[in-house]
């Protein structure tokens, strides 16, 4: 089945600066890459996603990169501010969603 | 309302007990998933169900855990037994389709085995 690793599994970025998380796949079927943010006793949001045939996607402050060869995929969110302190996991889909272990990222003040 | 609608929010229960917990998923949604989270850790994936197919129950992790899906609606995940290691939040969410569409999660259960 699918497995889907994710780093780093905690960062901490100055406010303003960007922050990068990354994700790799091991389905080639996989065909639909989400990303949610959770924030401390909520269920998991979904922020951005991406589908394979695009290899980039933007919404604001947020982007998703896709590299289908070598089967990884990247969330920047640039700009930070406070409230994106949160977890955020990556996703695969192939069917079911398969979901990385998640990142905690925290924006220092 | 519009979004998945989890029940109850909270449940403790003992030892040994029988629970039930119910997703109501986002309406005409067919895909339905459920997933565990334990404290300050990842999503484990339990089942999943896609319209009228046979459900991926891969990710049970015992035969104490069950869950079924009628009129392709709502959903109810029962643990039978519970043992203290069953105590996390359990989430549901939904999508339509089951190919690249979006998953939408409700806000969970948080279960408590004493």
């Amino acid at each position: 089945g699918e497995n889907v690793e994710q780093h780093p599994s905690t960062l901490s970025v100055q406010e303003g600066d960007s922050a990068v998380i990354k994700c790799t796949y091991s389905d080639s079927a996989s065909n639909y890459f989400p990303w949610y943010k959770q924030e401390l006793g909520k269920g998991p949001q979904l922020i951005i996603d991406i589908r394979s045939n695009v290899g980039e996607k933007k919404d604001q402050r947020i982007a998703v990169t896709l590299n289908k060869t070598a089967k990884h995929f990247s969330l920047h969110i640039t700009e930070t501010q406070p409230e994106d302190s949160a977890v955020y996991f990556c996703a695969a889909k192939t069917g079911k969603l398969t979901f990385g272990t998640g990142t905690r990222l925290t924006i220092i003040p | 309302g519009a979004g998945v609608s989890q029940s109850p929010s909270n449940k403790v229960t003992e030892k040994g007990k029988d629970v039930e917990l119910r997703c109501d998923p986002i309406s005409g949604h067919t895909a339905l998933y459920w997933y565990r989270q334990s404290l300050g850790q990842g999503l484990e994936f339990l089942i999943y169900f896609q319209g009228n197919s046979a459900p991926d129950k891969s990710g049970l992790p015992s035969d104490r855990f069950s869950a079924e899906r009628t009129g392709g609606s709502v959903s109810t995940l029962t643990i039978q037994r519970t043992q203290q290691e069953d105590s996390a939040v359990y989430l549901c969410a939904s999508s339509f389709g089951h190919m690249n569409t979006e998953a939408f999660f409700g806000q969970g259960t948080r279960l408590t085995v004493v």
